[in-house]
């Protein structure tokens, strides 16, 4: 079964800081994605990349930045956490073209909270 | 742009009883469209797709039918259970390459015994 793991599933910080999010997946992927879910929003893709060192903004990226220096590895950095990046946070993955599905296999979230 | 409206939750429900949850697109081409469902506590996971007009994707009992001339893809299940609470999007795959989805707003479903 494919894994998509994230490093935390709940983050509490202060405004001002430096916030790193990790996700590693574990079936050789060519995509990862970073999206963020709120209530009334659904998800909204914030960054992805589609190979080592290449990234995209999605359409919401202001206050974001992302690292990918290693296949299974995509990092999600918000450079001076605020109270609005208050959110569920998804990390996602799939093959370049999507495979047989089309499918984006999720993890399990990191909530964050900034106060 | 391309985008996805679903209609707005939450749906409460007996067991046994027919679902139905709408959701219409809009988009350029013919997108692929899936529905993802959430667990409490979990990530998205795909409940089932289709690729093309009149395809009908199922999957657990759930079905949904991908129709071009309204462009919709409406999830209905016959008879719902306690196990299928959960929260459901409709998405759809932008052009363009890079398997991008767009996701709607998410309905949650609650069914009571």
């Amino acid at each position: 079964d494919v894994k998509v793991t994230q490093s935390s599933r709940y983050l509490v910080k202060r405004t001002g800081e430096k916030v790193f999010l990790e996700c590693v997946q574990d079936m050789d992927h060519e995509n990862m994605f970073w999206y963020r879910q709120d209530p009334g929003l659904g998800l909204r893709l914030i960054y992805f990349s589609y190979d080592v060192k290449m990234k995209e903004k999605g359409d919401i990226p202001e206050g974001y930045s992302v690292s990918r220096e290693k296949k299974e590895r995509f990092s999600l950095i918000l450079e001076s956490a605020s109270t609005n990046q208050t959110s569920m946070y998804l990390c996602a993955s799939s093959w370049a073209t999507g495979g047989n599905t089309g499918e984006l296999f999720f993890g399990e979230g990191s909530r964050l909270t900034v106060l | 742009g391309d985008s996805v409206t679903q209609m707005e939750g939450p749906v409460t429900l007996s067991e046994e009883a027919f679902l139905t949850i709408n959701c219409t697109y809009t988009a350029t081409g013919y997108p692929s469209l899936f529905w993802y469902v959430q667990y409490p506590g979990e990530g998205l996971q795909l409940l089932l797709k289709a690729t093309k007009a009149d395809d009908k994707g199922s999957n657990k009992g759930f079905e949904a039918t991908y129709r071009k001339e309204t462009t919709s893809f409406h999830l209905e299940k016959g008879s719902v259970q306690v196990s299928d609470s959960a929260v459901y999007f409709c998405a759809l795959r932008v052009s363009g390459g890079y398997n991008k989805l767009i996701f709607g707003a998410g309905t949650r479903l609650a069914v009571h015994p």
